[in-house]
This record gives C-alpha cells, structure tokens and sequence, in this order.
C-alpha cells in the first residue's frame, strides 16, 4: 500500500538550533517526494520537492531534504531555526502519472522555543 | 508560477443548505483537480479526483451525493457540499496538476467551512 509515515507528532526545538524532520514512504512506483509548510488556518506552502537527479534538495526558507532510496526516506533538515518557522510540516509523496493524487502523511508540528 | 484561487476563503452556513466551493487555475490549464479534508491538526485526506470533462473518482467512504464535484472546464472546478451538517465543517482544499506531478501540484489556499 501506498503511504507515508511522519513518526514525530510533535518537535520542539530551541531558535537557533538545527532541526531535522524525518519523513519514510512506501510507494510501488518511482515516487516524487514532496514537503510543504502549513501554518495555523492557511493553505499549504512548498518547501521543496525531488523528483530525480542529486538527492540533496534545497528548498526555500533554507530548508532541504535528502532522498535515500535505500532507507525509503526523504528527511527535512534546516541548520538554525528561527521562531517563525513554527508550524505544521507535512511531507507527501506522488508520482509523474496524470491523475495522481498527492498522498500526505499525518504531519509534524514545530514548535520553536526562544 | 502556477497559480490556484480557491473561493470562498472561508464561509458559514446553516445545517441542511447548500454550500458550492470554487477551484480555478488563473494561469494554467488544469487537466486534474484533486479536493482534500481537513480535520483540525490533523493531515489532508484526498476526496476525490476529478478530471476535466468526466465524472469526479471519489475515494472510499466519500459520499459522492452528498460531496457534488464538477469540472466542467481546464480551469474550474467546484465542490459543493449538500445538505451541510454540522460534521461537515472541515477545512477544504483544492489542488491543480497540469500534465502529471512532474509539473507540480498546485494547491489552492483552502476553504474553512463552518455548518451551524
């Protein structure tokens, strides 16, 4: 079955301090791996996405993922955090076929302390 | 880049009315939108996925009476919630695909329902 797992419900990290978000997924076909940002009431931001070539993707707001095949992972990492990157991460996982739906996992929720 | 509105932002209604939410792609076509739930702190579930011209392919446990998606052209598409119930307010949201997810997914903003 298809899916994707988030294992952290809920992180806490001091500002300042490095974060990593851990994201694994099953998928039968070449998945695209996706990670987007969603804060309280809002739409969904895109961080960053991977879909081939170099398995380390910088994203915007100085996040990036790393894609591991072998370990079935997709990881968000971002090397000092700032307190209004507190929010709700969620990573998804597709594929380059037309009418596929995007499949999310539960998300992760950031909370940064000062 | 590519760009979705979703209308309303946010809407309350009364138990048994109607509400109709929009979905448009302002500067591409889409020839598939997908409409995901909400639940407060919790993740996007897909509801269905409808494709320009056909009958919208709704996920198990989805009432497609009661979740009406149309998708008549390449740049709209609506979902309109019938007979609203209380356990219909969620937070909706659209999403555009081009040609694949290679393009992209482009979601909308979202739609907060509130049935009183």
């Amino acid at each position: 079955a298809q899916s994707v797992t988030q294992p952290d419900i809920h992180i806490t990290v001091s500002e300042g301090a490095s974060l990593e978000l851990r994201c694994n997924y099953s998928y039968g076909a070449t998945p695209y791996l996706f990670w987007y940002v969603q804060s309280p009431g809002q739409g969904l931001q895109l961080l960053l996405k991977y879909f081939s070539g170099d398995t380390l993707v910088q994203g915007i707001k100085g996040f990036e993922a790393e894609f591991k095949r072998s370990q079935s992972s997709f990881n968000l990492r971002k090397p000092s955090v700032h307190w209004s990157d507190a929010a709700e991460y969620f990573c998804a996982v597709g594929a380059n076929q037309a009418g596929t739906a995007l499949i999310f996992g539960k998300g992760t929720t950031l909370s940064v302390s000062s | 880049g590519a760009v979705v509105s979703q209308h309303p932002s946010w809407v309350i209604c009364k138990s048994g009315t109607s509400v109709k939410i929009e979905c448009r792609s302002l500067d591409f076509q889409a020839t598939t939108m997908f409409w995901y739930r909400q639940f407060p702190k919790q993740s996007l579930m897909l509801m269905a996925t409808s494709n320009e011209g056909s009958k919208a392919t709704y996920e198990q446990g989805v009432e497609k009476d009661k979740f009406l998606i149309n998708h008549a052209s390449l740049t709209l598409s609506t979902l309109t919630v019938t007979s609203a119930h209380p356990e219909d307010s969620s937070f909706y949201i659209c999403s555009a695909t081009q040609t694949g997810g290679i393009h992209g997914y482009t979601f909308g903003s979202g739609t907060r329902l509130t049935v009183v």
